[in-house]
């Protein structure tokens, strides 16, 4: 079975302090995709990133970075110098391959204070 | 060039009414998914359709839900003789039939149960 977990309830910064969210994966499966989503207060699921268990390589995108390790079945995500706009609740996602299925962690609510 | 349309946005039922959830997915995308999203908790797998054919229905509840994928329209969740338990939002993805198994959602459907 498959399973996604996202410790951090709920965590509170003031607005320019770097923030990491964490995500732990079990899977039996070889082979799985790991994503992130944004879900601001308006509701909508906004899709981040997508990442092939292969590839291992951290990935950059602007303030927001992505910590991949296997070995700790971990897929962490690092916000820099935060802004009142990322103030959302960040969820995690594992596929396995073959299926089209998302597991979901229940999510992190980011508050971001001014 | 529309995402995925999801509507009503917001659905107010009585208990023991029916409720019609309904999605359109993005031009091109074949394979439909629904998701449900219980008050503070991740979104949860429901149903997997292509045009006619449910391909997994492993996270459906047994009662009273039932999902469809026509040739002509949109796909629709129904739930029947609904509960204060059904009250969630439901969100609908999209995909291509081929290539990655990446999703696209729509905004969602918040189901309120009074």
């Amino acid at each position: 079975a498959q399973k996604v977990t996202q410790a951090q309830t709920e965590i509170s910064v003031v607005e320019k302090e770097d923030v990491t969210l964490d995500c732990v994966y079990e899977t039996r499966d070889t082979t799985y995709y790991l994503f992130w989503y944004k879900q601001p207060p308006s509701g909508e699921l906004v899709f981040l990133i997508r990442r092939n268990s292969f590839d291992e390589q951290n990935e950059i995108s602007g303030r927001y970075s992505w910590n991949f390790q296997k070995s700790t079945s971990s897929f962490n995500f690092t916000i820099t110098a935060s802004q009142v706009v990322d103030s959302a609740v960040y969820f995690c996602a594992l596929q396995r391959t073959g299926r089209r299925a998302l597991t979901f962690g229940s999510g992190t609510r980011l508050q971001v204070q001014p | 060039n529309a995402g995925v349309m999801q509507n009503p946005r917001h659905l107010v039922r009585r208990r023991g009414q029916e409720a019609r959830l309904r999605c359109s997915p993005m031009k091109g995308h074949s394979h439909v998914y629904w998701y449900r999203q219980l008050p503070e908790e991740g979104l949860k797998f429901m149903v997997y359709l292509q045009k006619e054919n449910i391909i997994d229905e492993s996270g459906m509840p047994k009662e009273r839900f039932s999902a469809e994928f026509p040739k002509e329209g949109p796909s629709i969740l129904r739930i029947q003789q609904v509960v204060r338990g059904d009250s969630a939002a439901y969100f609908c993805a999209s995909s291509p039939a081929t290539g990655i198994y990446g999703y696209t959602f729509g905004s969602g459907t918040r189901l309120t149960v009074v």
